[in-house]
């Protein structure tokens, strides 16, 4: 039971590419979400999808799209890395029938955008 | 909107000292309230979660109360160790059944150094 696995750890871009930042959850959950983490700022919802075939804007949306592949995965994608996207990107799941809807995180991808 | 605190923003304390991390938010009207560990450079392990309808919860040497009506939520550490060394992060879940469900608001951590 791996919980939630993220790819890839790092990653260094120039302004203006694309990238996507894949998440996986091996704990049959309903709900998953992107949060971004800045120093001084703490962590920040970017996307979440409540359950699979659903997604919606978190607090900071703006420069990112979102994919709800299946139960199992859901990804977010750069189209055009600004500088301002520097950051360490985690993926979160939670059960919200278990009552508890406890998040469990997975392990971040740092990224660079120069 | 939500808003969440915690104070101190960091904490030096000598080993085998008990001590208390403070958390305080906006809005009452939670679903569950989460504390979260993070080591440097890695991901965040969920520490304890406290129900809206609950009090206290207790795992090991931490123990985590809820005051829901006050806004205020502390996680105690007994007996502090030097792997206890981290930031500790309180985070609120919004109350169901509106749309803000499901997501946690955060607040900005105690790095806590336990010292031998």
């Amino acid at each position: 039971n791996a919980g939630v696995t993220q790819t890839p750890k790092f990653q260094v871009l120039k302004t203006g590419q694309s990238m996507t930042l894949q998440c996986a959850q091996d704990m049959n959950h309903n709900s998953m979400y992107w949060y971004r983490q800045d120093p001084g700022m703490g962590l920040r919802l970017i996307y979440y999808s409540a359950s699979e075939g659903t997604t919606d804007k978190g607090e900071v949306p703006n420069g990112y799209n979102v994919s709800r592949l299946n139960k199992r995965e859901f990804s977010l994608r750069l189209e055009s890395a600004a500088p301002s996207q520097t950051s360490v990107y985690f993926c979160a799941s939670s059960e919200r029938s278990s009552g508890r809807a406890e998040q469990y995180f997975g392990p971040g991808t740092r990224l660079t955008v120069t | 909107k939500q808003e969440v605190t915690q104070i101190p923003a960091a904490l030096s304390v000598p080993e085998g000292e008990n001590l208390v991390l403070n958390c305080s938010f906006t809005d009452s009207a939670i679903y569950n309230l989460q504390w979260f560990r993070q080591d440097p450079g890695k991901g965040l392990t969920s520490l304890l979660l406290i129900q809206s309808s609950q009090r206290e919860q207790t795992s090991g040497r931490l123990n985590a109360s809820l005051d829901k009506s006050s806004g205020r939520s502390t996680l105690y550490i007994a007996a502090s160790q030097p792997g206890d060394s981290a930031t500790y992060l309180c985070a609120v879940m919004a109350n169901a059944g509106g749309t803000s469900y499901g997501k946690l608001t955060f607040g900005q951590g105690t790095i806590l150094t336990v010292h031998p």
